[in-house]
Order: structure tokens, then sequence, then C-alpha cells
């Protein structure tokens, strides 16, 4: 069955430091997304990405994030200085279509910045 | 701000028992979903709902929409301890994006 799969599983890193986040989506998907979800907390909206662009974005993808759709199959998070405050579990999904959407989450990336 | 609240935030019952999660908003939603999420992994797809008074069943899960396309609820019957989760609803506004649930965690005692 197809999976969305994300890598690392867990990535630590030091606080000011840039890392990225790679996600593998569903082969016939066309819509991207990033969520995250800090410890004990609900999962919140980052982005959507559609067609090689932004379709949408939160109050929390500041300047300090983008994403990336590098090659036909890889679609990334950057976050440039990461803050303590980043520290969380965050999500790729994708799906086939914008509406009634049916996203299919992978298993996360745990971010943790120290 | 957009707030999808559900209830209870924790249930804890034993096997064999029914149960019924609510999700709660003052939004209407052009669809809504369940996951339900295991520790460390992510959210599952359970079911979508579409139309307003909608009810999907999955095996011993029972999923309604509101008419008016605000709330929904979940029913598990004969509750089993593989039911042991957090369950998530998450509704969709516009397009491109999921506002997810408070989320219930329900434990299932054997």
């Amino acid at each position: 069955e197809p999976e969305v799969t994300q890598t690392p599983s867990h990535q630590v890193t030091q606080m000011g430091q840039e890392v990225i986040l790679r996600c593998v989506p569903i082969s016939n998907h066309l819509y991207f997304y990033w969520y995250r979800q800090i410890l004990g907390q609900k999962v919140e909206f980052l982005v959507s990405f559609y067609n090689n662009e932004i379709s949408e974005k939160s109050e929390i993808f500041d300047d300090q994030f983008s994403v990336e759709r590098p090659d036909g199959s890889n679609f990334t998070l950057k976050i440039r200085s990461t803050k303590l405050e980043d520290s969380a579990m965050y999500f790729c999904a994708s799906s086939q279509r914008t509406r009634n959407t049916e996203a299919f989450f992978g298993q996360g990336t745990r971010l943790t910045v120290v | 701000t957009q707030l999808l609240e559900q209830s209870p935030q924790f249930l804890s019952i034993q096997e064999g028992e029914n149960l019924t999660v609510y999700c709660n908003s003052s939004s209407v939603f052009s669809s809504l979903q369940w996951y339900r999420q295991e520790p460390g992994e992510g959210p599952v797809l359970l079911v979508t709902v579409v139309t307003g008074g909608e009810v999907k069943k999955l095996k011993r899960l029972t999923f309604q929409f509101g008419d008016a396309r605000k709330d929904s609820s979940l029913h598990i019957t004969a509750a089993q301890p593989g039911d042991t989760g957090l369950y998530l609803c998450a509704g969709e506004r516009g397009a491109n994006n999921l506002f997810f649930g408070t989320g219930t965690r329900l434990t299932v005692i054997p």
C-alpha cells in the first residue's frame, strides 16, 4: 500500500542551526502539506503546496520556514534558524485533490532543538 | 478563530462498552475527517464525511456529520482494546488545509 515516508525519524539540532526535513509523498498525489504537533498539543497546519508553489500557509509559517519540491519525488521543509519552540513532531501529508481532502500522513519527524 | 472542540478529552472504558466522541465547532466545514493517531506516529484517516446529516459506518464505528456541517460524532460499539488511541477530527473549510480538533484519548481496558 502506498505511503508517505519521512526522513529522518528524529533530528536533534542546536538552536540557530538550519534543518531540512524530507518527505516522499505518495506518487500520484498532487497536493502536499506540512503539519506540526508540539508535544501534548493538537496537530497544526503549516503549509500546503501545489503545482510547485505554496497554496496556503498559516501564521506559524513565517520567514524562517520554506518548502521546496527539488525533484519529482521529494518535498522538503527547511527551517533556517531553529528556535527552542520549533521542537515538535513534523508531519508531511499528501492528497490527490484539494476538495474533501483525504490527506495521508507520514510517520513524522521528531525535531528536538537544544 | 477557528476552533474544533472534542469531548470528552479523555475516556477510559471497559471492553465491550459503547462510547460516543463529539466534535463541535461554530464554523461550517465543507467536509470533516476523522483520524486515529498512535503514539509517535502520524494520523491515519478513518473516514471523510461531506454531506450534512451523512452517516458512515466502518465496522463497529459509526460517523455522523451534523445537518449544519458544524459538528460530528463518532460512535464505537462494543469497544475492543485495539480501539485504544487518540481520535482526531479535522475540518476542511477552504481548500488545501485541515483544521484539527483537540483530540479524544480513548483507553479500552480488557
